[in-house]
């Protein structure tokens, strides 16, 4: 069974504009991480955040901000005033059972 | 330099030959995964290992055996490489940071990738 969903396969928008990556996960254990990372057209996979399943506070770093969502298994990821460099594949993972579970990504074009 | 290395970087290889595929950790993280990447599959875990004497299957093993030589070493083989097993593999360490093992941020080495023809 897929333990994260990343709906969105392609995402194109124009720079300055805002974007939210959705981010929708299945488990049954109690305590669990949810991660973001980002991957570049250079390949590698740059991890951006982690948050753990008893903080339900929104975070915020400069331009990136994530809104965790216990009652619908979200976890979103929004983009503000998105660059050009913020193209790349953005993966949701969620860590549970005792594997990581990766989404199949979503990828994020900001046109010029 | 970076903190999870892969050699080599790119392959190319034919149909029925062995690879092996290495990775190397400056992190001193006792946990060591290799994943495969497929384009519209996101990442597979293939096997991992969280000790030195520690060796597990992740969701798509078959085809596949590792070697955890040391804490920072942990190789990926292909006994007999085919066409399908053509995909960007990714090394990732991690460390339990609390008594939960699940509280793992998983760090990615840059990635290998293979085409076998």
């Amino acid at each position: 069974a897929q333990k994260v969903t990343q709906a969105q396969t392609e995402i194109s928008v124009v720079e300055k504009e805002d974007v939210t990556l959705d981010c929708v996960y299945e488990t049954r254990d109690t305590t669990y991480y949810l991660f973001w990372y980002k991957q570049p057209p250079s390949g590698e996979l740059v991890f951006l955040i982690r948050r753990n399943s008893f903080d339900e506070q929104n975070e915020i770093s400069g331009r990136y901000s994530w809104n965790f969502q216990k009652s619908t298994s979200s976890f979103n990821f929004t983009i503000t005033a998105s660059q050009v460099v913020d193209s790349a594949v953005y993966f949701c993972a969620v860590n549970t059972g005792n594997q990581f579970y990766f989404g199949t990504g979503t990828s994020l074009t900001v046109i010029p | 330099d970076a903190d999870v290395t892969q050699t080599p970087r790119n392959r190319i290889t034919k149909t029925g030959k062995r690879i092996m595929l290495e990775c190397s950790q400056t992190k001193g993280h006792d946990r060591m995964y290799w994943y495969r990447q497929d384009p519209g599959l996101g990442l597979r875990l293939i096997y991992y290992s969280f000790d030195v004497k520690d060796i597990n299957k992740g969701e798509i093993s078959d085809g596949y055996s590792v070697s955890r030589q040391a804490q920072a070493k942990f190789s990926l083989s292909l006994e007999s490489a085919i066409p399908n097993q053509t995909a960007l593999y990714f090394c990732a360490t991690s460390d339990l940071l609390g008594t939960h093992w699940n509280t793992d941020t998983q760090y990615f080495g840059p990635g290998t990738r293979l085409t076998v023809l």
